[in-house]
């Protein structure tokens, strides 16, 4: 089966660096996905191709890739970035699957 | 600019049917495939379905395959998602979203419960 695995939560103090990795052997050969979800509300694509950003999107919020693991790095977190972040791949059958998500708590 | 606009959900009981549907607009929709994606009440997203931008090809996660199915009206620019034998754990907010993840609609709630 295919999965995904990141830390049930991140917490970091406003202006600090916050970074939430996504483990999963399927990152070896497809890049992924990051995904911001406040509460109420659908997600919202931050990051895709493993370290590319949509328009829109704040430059804080960067992605890499080693491996089997993916990282979404937040450069001087601010409040306003409190979210679940998930990651996403595609898998080689033609599905897709998401980590279990990360609380990010900046306080 | 691009929309997508779930509607269909409701409460159902178990063993029961519903049908969702997303309407698009904005953007030329036969041209794109199309995600179903969940997520349990207090829970994480779950990837659901996909289906390629004629139609042409679907997939499912494992635990619906059988019991739902993806569709597609490219004529009224409307996805579909039909629901069968549905069980509690399918409770969930059903979204669907453009092929790349990039445009997500709000969500419609499905509640499965006698």
């Amino acid at each position: 089966s295919y999965e995904l695995t990141q830390p049930s939560s991140v917490s970091v103090s406003p202006g600090q660096t916050a970074r939430i990795t996504c483990s999963g052997d399927v990152l070896a050969v497809k890049s992924a996905r990051w995904f911001q979800q406040k509460p109420g509300q659908a997600p919202v694509l931050m990051i895709y191709k493993d370290n590319e950003r949509p328009s829109g999107i704040p430059d804080r919020f960067s992605g890499s890739s080693s491996g089997t693991t993916v990282t979404l790095t937040i450069s001087g977190a601010q409040v306003e970035d409190e979210a679940d972040f998930y990651c996403y791949s595609a898998t080689d059958n033609n599905r897709g699957v998401f980590g279990g998500g990360t609380k990010l708590t900046v306080l | 600019q691009v929309q997508v606009v779930e509607s269909g959900g409701g409460v159902v009981q178990p063993g029961r049917s519903l049908r969702l549907s997303c309407a698009a607009s904005g953007f030329t929709f036969s041209h794109y495939g199309m995600h179903w994606v969940r997520q349990a009440p207090g829970k994480g997203l779950e990837w659901v379905a996909f289906i390629e931008f004629d139609g042409g090809n679907k997939y499912y996660v494992e635990s619906v395959k059988g019991r739902f199915t993806i569709s597609r009206d490219n004529s009224k620019n409307t996805l579909y998602l039909q629901m069968n034998s549905l069980r509690g754990e399918d409770t969930a907010v059903y979204y669907c979203a453009r092929d790349q993840l990039d445009y997500w609609g709000q969500g419609t709630l499905v509640t499965v419960s006698s």
